[in-house]
């Protein structure tokens, strides 16, 4: 079954830390795809990354980062030099194709705090 | 270009009472769908359409119904409204069926 698990149910931390947000997948697919959304306090899903499972390369986008391993199930988001407009929900989806539509399945999201 | 817009943004119902829930995206995309997020479970897939005129239910379904007329909108109905319903409801759009799903801002609903 498709699953996607996020441990991390709240993490805070102080302005400038760096902070890593784990995401483990579990499918039997070999053909599927992995992403990153943010959910500001204004409440709207904001699309961040977008990873298919044959690319192993890891993504970096200004202070973001992403790190996925095929071989662990998992697919790692880190912030560095934090800042507080980073304050939000994050959440890790999987997706799959199933009678042509891709439907997502998303962890249960980590709540990060950035504390000036 | 607005993306995806959806109607209301908060809404409050009596138990029973029916509403339709608004989704429109001017982005030309083919795919729509319709999630509800509650506390604690991440979002949740209630319906989807791969296309204007066609509908297919999603993992949480029962107490919904959807349309698809238009190529640009997607409706939610509740037709006979229940506390468990109350939770906030996402659109999204995805131009193929391998593309990225991109959401609206929400639509809170809250069933008394």
């Amino acid at each position: 079954a498709q699953k996607v698990t996020q441990a991390q149910t709240e993490i805070s931390v102080v302005e400038k830390e760096d902070v890593t947000l784990d995401c483990v997948y579990e499918t039997r697919d070999t053909t599927y795809y992995l992403f990153w959304y943010k959910q500001p306090p204004s409440g709207e899903l904001v699309f961040l990354i977008r990873r298919n499972s044959f690319d192993e390369q890891n993504e970096i986008s200004g202070r973001y980062s992403w790190n996925f391993q095929k071989s662990t199930s998992s697919f790692n988001f880190t912030i560095t030099a934090s800042q507080v407009v980073d304050s939000a929900v994050y959440f890790c989806a999987l997706s799959r194709i199933i009678q042509g539509a891709q439907k997502l399945v998303f962890g249960q999201g980590t709540r990060l705090t950035i504390n000036p | 270009n607005a993306g995806v817009t959806q109607t209301p943004k908060f809404r409050v119902l009596k138990t029973g009472q029916s509403m339709t829930l608004l989704c429109a995206q001017d982005m030309n995309h083919e795919y729509m769908y319709w999630y509800r997020q509650d506390p604690g479970m991440g979002l949740r897939l209630i319906h989807y359409s791969v296309g204007e005129g066609t509908t297919a239910k999603g993992e949480v379904p029962d107490g919904y119904n959807v349309s698809r007329l238009k190529k640009q909108n997607f409706l939610l109905g509740l037709e006979s409204a229940a506390p468990s319903q109350t939770s906030v409801y996402f659109c999204a759009s995805a131009p193929g069926v391998q593309e990225t799903q991109y959401f609206g801002p929400g639509t809170r609903l809250l069933v008394l």
